[in-house]
């Protein structure tokens, strides 16, 4: 059971626009930044979204990251087939002194 | 560029302890905390601790306590996690991660399976 709460699935069209969210609380998101990852099966997971809103250079613009109180939000725009993959949140929690915590991951599905 | 690359997998019986490593280049070793994770075969992932290369220091989840340790050998810039007392609970990939806004760079994970 992830302290950060993600939806399992979700899913959409290719030239869609897809947003993924993640639950947290004050102790972690509500007071730090939020990252999040891509993993493809088989791979390393790959930063994507660092301190809430930035891509880390050679991510396309069609991600794109936020925050609203204890929730991030990844978004992709224009859908990708390649887009299909796992995506994970993160943020440091202050109850772990020094430590993050992972979001339970989201599988996306290009229909 | 900056690459991690990490040790084969290791197959363990139950009890046993694993040392993972993780030999880092195109950037000073020393120079950023590494991180490492682990996933379960088809779960999530789990931070485990870090590492500051520089010092030395380290810290754990409460979690791992008592079981894990974190070196470094930084005339080969390559940190090492072990773990101990092995169940098959721990059957995982372990990747190490260099912190820098976020785990930035990744080993491609080594695959401890844990097996009578």
């Amino acid at each position: 059971q992830s302290v950060l709460t993600q939806s399992p699935s979700a899913s959409g069209t290719p030239g869609q626009r897809v947003t993924i969210s993640c639950s947290g609380s004050s102790f972690n998101i509500g007071n730090n930044y939020v990252y999040w990852y891509q993993q493809f099966p088989g791979m390393a997971p790959k930063l994507l979204i660092y301190r809430n809103d930035q891509r880390p250079s050679g991510v396309p613009d069609r991600f794109s990251g936020s925050k609203s109180g204890t929730s991030g939000f990844l978004a992709i725009s224009g859908l990708r087939s390649e887009d299909e993959a796992d995506y994970y949140c993160a943020a440091w929690d202050d109850r772990l002194s020094g430590f993050a915590v992972f979001g339970g991951g989201t599988k996306l599905t290009v229909l | 560029q900056v690459q991690l690359v990490q040790s084969g997998a290791e197959v363990k019986k139950p009890g046993a302890s694993v040392k993972v490593s993780c030999k880092a280049s195109g950037y000073t070793f020393s120079d950023y905390r590494m991180n490492w994770v682990r996933q379960a075969p088809g779960q999530g992932l789990e931070w485990m601790g870090w590492i500051n290369p520089n010092t030395g220091d380290s810290k754990y989840i409460q979690k791992f306590q008592g079981r894990v340790t974190m070196t470094r050998d930084t005339s080969i810039s390559t940190a090492y996690m072990e773990l101990s007392r092995l169940t098959s609970d721990d059957t995982a990939v372990y990747y190490c991660a260099r912190d820098n806004n976020g785990a930035d760079y990744w080993g491609q994970g080594t695959l401890v399976t844990v097996s009578s």
